[in-house]
């Protein structure tokens, strides 16, 4: 079993369509939780942290549920900018040593105008 | 602007060639990291040192090597390129004094080892 898992997608949404992603990972004595965003060839960016009471920024909305193991993002009101990869990033339980991530292997969201 | 960049950006090789990548960052992080990205695999882990006498291991580091030449600088070698060498390569650092969890990445070397 992968320590981190996506659906690959493609998600292929509207604009202003709402999004969610779920991600799940193995280790549950994982300790940190993000989601990054790659766009097409291009390097990984944090978009968000993810936190136990769940956080919002603007549009995104991340949720952690540490019960099932698993972290979601939700996009509302897609826009074609948010076109991307979404990479869900675990970091391990001897990861906050070592800044060691785990990187999922992204779910492509395509937005269409 | 504070930055990661990557050397070269694109290259093809040959195999059984010595090869190096080269990143520098003038962030003045103190932890500097090595990864492969490949279709279907996501990013893997290489090689990451936390300062300039310590190197450690990835998850993928057989095939390849490493130098910290100075806490802006992290080189990434390949003795003797092979075909299944062939994937975008990053650079990333971050700083342990903001909790080091956010990695900032620089643009990726895309590397075709024929």
């Amino acid at each position: 079993r992968k320590e981190v898992e996506q659906d690959p997608g493609p998600f292929n949404v509207p604009e202003g369509a709402t999004v969610a992603f779920n991600c799940t990972y193995s280790n549950s004595a994982s300790q940190s939780f993000f989601w990054y965003r790659q766009d097409c060839r291009k390097e990984p960016k944090l978009l968000m942290s993810v936190y136990s009471s769940g956080n919002e920024d603007g549009r995104f909305t991340a949720q952690l549920n540490r019960a099932s193991q698993y972290i979601s993002l939700l996009i509302r009101d897609s826009k074609l900018s948010d076109s991307a990869t979404y990479l869900c990033v675990v970091s391990p339980p001897y990861g906050g040593a070592t800044n060691k991530l785990i990187f999922g292997t992204g779910t492509l969201l395509a937005v269409q105008p | 602007d504070a930055d990661v960049t990557q050397t070269p950006r694109n290259r093809i090789t040959k195999t059984g060639k010595r090869i190096m990548l080269e990143c520098s960052q003038t962030k003045g992080h103190d932890r500097m990291y090595w990864y492969r990205q490949d279709p279907g695999l996501g990013l893997r882990l290489i090689y990451y040192s936390f300062d300039v006498k310590d190197i450690n291991k990835g998850e993928i580091s057989d095939g390849y090597s490493v130098s910290r030449q100075a806490q802006a600088k992290f080189s990434l070698s390949l003795e003797s390129a092979i075909p299944n060498q062939t994937a975008l390569y990053f650079c990333a650092t971050s700083d342990l004094g903001t909790g080091g969890n956010e990695q900032f990445f620089g643009p990726g070397t895309r590397l075709t080892v024929l």
